[in-house]
């Protein structure tokens, strides 16, 4: 079966540190993966996502970025945190092919930039 | 474009009563449509999902949700609400003619409360 894992759980920045936020998955091959972030605890915001090894789109601008060095790794990364950079962060996959849009997501990040 | 629409940000239910959460869509082509469900704290799970067949599909937990093409909705509901039904739901969409591969657009979110 497919399990999907999230690092660290919890993190508390300065503004102005960097980030890193990791993502992997098991269990299948070249999903699609994604990176939502999800503001006081209500609407996700699409921030990236990846169809394949070093295939990364962002939905919008901002002051992150994200990679894949690997089929099942996905990083989202910062390297000067700002104060509204706060939230939920998520990490899902998809199938890519069948029915690819089903995704899967993993429990979270959760980001304080103080 | 796609979008979809989840007009209550709130719903209130007492337990044992048949609860209803709402969600309307904008596709191009024929939709895919997924109810999600989040506890605090949580990653999102998968409840249900339509994408072709028929209207009424039954999912995790109890709940259904029942695909009406003329409406444009996919109302989530189930017969006898639980206090551990308590819960944000969210209402999501793609199409046959997703130019994305993969991708969902999400509404906003309601945030389900069962009292006992």
């Amino acid at each position: 079966s497919q399990t999907i894992h999230q690092w660290p759980a919890t993190l508390v920045q300065p503004v102005g540190s960097p980030l890193s936020l990791e993502c992997t998955v098991e269990g299948t091959s070249n999903p699609n993966l994604y990176w939502y972030r999800q503001a006081a605890g209500r609407g996700l915001q699409l921030l990236f996502y990846s169809v394949g090894i070093g295939q990364i789109s962002s939905e919008v601008p901002q002051n992150l970025s994200a990679s894949r060095p690997q089929d099942r790794q996905f990083i989202l990364s910062s390297k000067k945190l700002l104060l509204s950079d706060s939230g939920f962060y998520l990490c899902a996959w998809s199938k890519d092919s069948g029915n690819p849009y089903e995704q899967y997501f993993g429990p979270g990040t959760r980001l304080t930039v103080t | 474009a796609q979008s979809v629409a989840q007009p209550e940000d709130q719903v209130n239910v007492a337990e044992g009563n048949p609860l209803t959460v709402k969600c309307t869509y904008s596709v191009s082509g024929n939709p895919y449509l997924f109810w999600y469900v989040q506890y605090p704290n949580r990653g999102l799970q998968f409840l249900l999902k339509y994408i072709t067949g028929d209207n009424l599909v039954k999912g995790s937990y109890g709940f259904e949700a029942e695909f009406n093409k003329s409406q444009t909705s996919f109302h989530l509901k189930k017969p006898s609400a639980l206090v551990s039904d308590s819960a944000l739901y969210f209402c999501a969409v793609n199409s046959d003619r997703g130019s994305t591969l993969g991708r969902l657009y999400f509404g906003r979110g309601t945030q389900l409360t069962v009292w006992p």
